[in-house]
């Protein structure tokens, strides 16, 4: 069966510090994988998506990147965090195109900036 | 674009009552909806999904939902709440590719004894 994984559950960061969140899935190839974040009040907001190694779709310019090194591993990053940068990030993987879209997703990651 | 409005940012029942969370779309292509449900800090779990064919969609713990093209509407039922019902649901609706998920912006579901 597949698996999504998340790391660090939690974490706590000064301004102006580094992030890196990384989700791997594991059971199946060639997923589509997904960063999503989550601020109170404000539904969940799709940061990125990627197709496959290298190709990443931004869909919300701001002060994270994302990588995919590997075929299931998906990165999310930023060289200096800002206080509005607080939120829950969840990843996601779906199938590959034309399979109707269902996520599924990891167990998150909690990321407070102060 | 693709779009989700969920009426209602809290719903409150009784344990027992009948559950009903708001959900309308816009798409721009035949669209295909979503039910996720959230607990505390934890991910999102697919409660069940329209694609095409039958417009009364039954998903997982009792949930169903049923596809108003006219109305543009895909709002979640459970007849009885149950204490265990208590989360945050989200509606979402696949984008005109198919490949990403817009999702509303969540309705908390409060079940009273």
């Amino acid at each position: 069966s597949q698996t999504i994984h998340q790391w660090p559950a939690t974490l706590v960061q000064p301004v102006g510090s580094p992030l890196s969140l990384e989700c791997t899935v594991e059971g199946t190839s060639n997923p589509n994988l997904y960063w999503y974040r989550q601020a109170a009040g404000r539904g969940l907001q799709l940061l990125f998506y990627s197709v496959g190694i290298g190709q990443i779709s931004s869909e919300v310019p701001q002060n994270l990147s994302a990588s995919r090194p590997q075929d299931r591993q998906f990165i999310l990053s930023s060289k200096k965090l800002l206080l509005s940068d607080s939120g829950f990030y969840l990843c996601a993987w779906s199938v590959q195109w034309g399979q109707a879209g269902e996520l599924f997703f990891g167990e998150g990651s909690r990321l407070t900036v102060l | 674009a693709q779009s989700v409005t969920q009426l209602g940012s809290h719903v409150s029942v009784s344990e027992g009552a009948l559950v009903l969370l708001r959900c309308n779309y816009s798409s721009s292509v035949p669209p295909y909806l979503f039910w996720y449900v959230q607990y505390p800090n934890q991910g999102l779990q697919l409660l069940l999904k329209y694609t095409t064919g039958a417009t009364l969609v039954k998903g997982i713990n009792g949930f169903e939902a049923e596809f108003k093209k006219s109305e543009t509407s895909f709002h979640l039922t459970k007849p009885s709440a149950h204490m265990s019902d208590a989360a945050e649901y989200f509606c979402a609706v696949a984008s005109s590719g198919y490949s990403t998920l817009t999702f509303g912006k969540g309705t908390m579901l409060l079940v009273s004894p």
